[in-house]
């Protein structure tokens, strides 16, 4: 079936360092969007991408949609200790039945102070 | 998010028992869903729902079942047939209009074997 593959599982950082991760899908997807889960906790949305190249901003956080709507990324500049937790993205298909999300297996940040 | 409520936060199962997993709304939204998450996966969708009185299958639906009966509730049972059920489960809601339609998430349901 469709899959949605994240890179990478874990990265650990110094805080002030920059931190990106990357999401593929199999197949054209309709938008994705990525969440933040903050330990023992639950998915928070973050952003919604729709179009081809598409780049997002929000303060430290910049988001990317490829032309082909098949992969993204998330990067964060000068990581901070909030940014802890794990980024999932999460794609929509085309003909999406029920609005169902492909999760990505996320990313878990630490950030060592 | 303060809109979804899931009970209880912990549940320990025994062999051959059924547990249900609450999970209520108060955002009036139509769609909602339930996902289980296991350690360094991602989310994987059980069973959702688009309107009342009707569900469908996700990926990983084999040993729950579901029920939506009222807008605002979408419980799940864990069944005996279910052989791994430890996990973390989410339940989720979506507004079906608007062009973003983001998940909703409860605080989520952490489920043990006895």
């Amino acid at each position: 079936g469709q899959q949605v593959m994240q890179i990478p599982q874990y990265q650990h950082v110094q805080e002030g360092e920059d931190f990106t991760t990357y999401c593929n899908s199999s197949t054209t997807l309709s938008n994705i969007q990525w969440y933040k889960q903050r330990p023992g906790g639950h998915p928070v949305f973050l952003i919604q991408l729709v179009k081809s190249g598409e780049v997002k901003k929000q303060k430290r956080l910049t988001f990317q949609f490829g032309e082909a709507k098949k992969n993204s990324s998330l990067h964060i500049t000068a990581t901070q200790t909030t940014d802890v937790g794990t980024y999932f993205c999460a794609g929509r298909r085309y003909y999406n039945q029920g609005g169902k999300l492909i999760f990505g297996q996320g990313t878990e940040l630490s950030v060592k102070p | 998010d303060g809109g979804i409520t899931q009970s209880p936060k912990y549940l320990f199962r025994k062999e051959g028992q059924n547990v249900t997993l609450s999970c209520e709304q108060n955002l009036n939204h139509d769609a909602m869903y339930w996902y289980r998450q296991d350690p360094g996966q991602g989310l994987r969708l059980i069973y959702y729902s688009q309107i009342v009185n009707d569900f469908q299958k996700g990926d990983i639906a084999e040993g729950y079942s579901v029920s939506r009966e009222k807008k605002e509730s979408f419980p799940l049972t864990v069944t005996s047939a279910q052989k791994n059920p430890t996990a973390f489960y989410l339940c989720a809601s979506r507004d079906t209009e608007g062009s973003i339609q983001p998940q909703h998430f409860g605080d989520g349901t952490r489920l043990s074997i006895l």
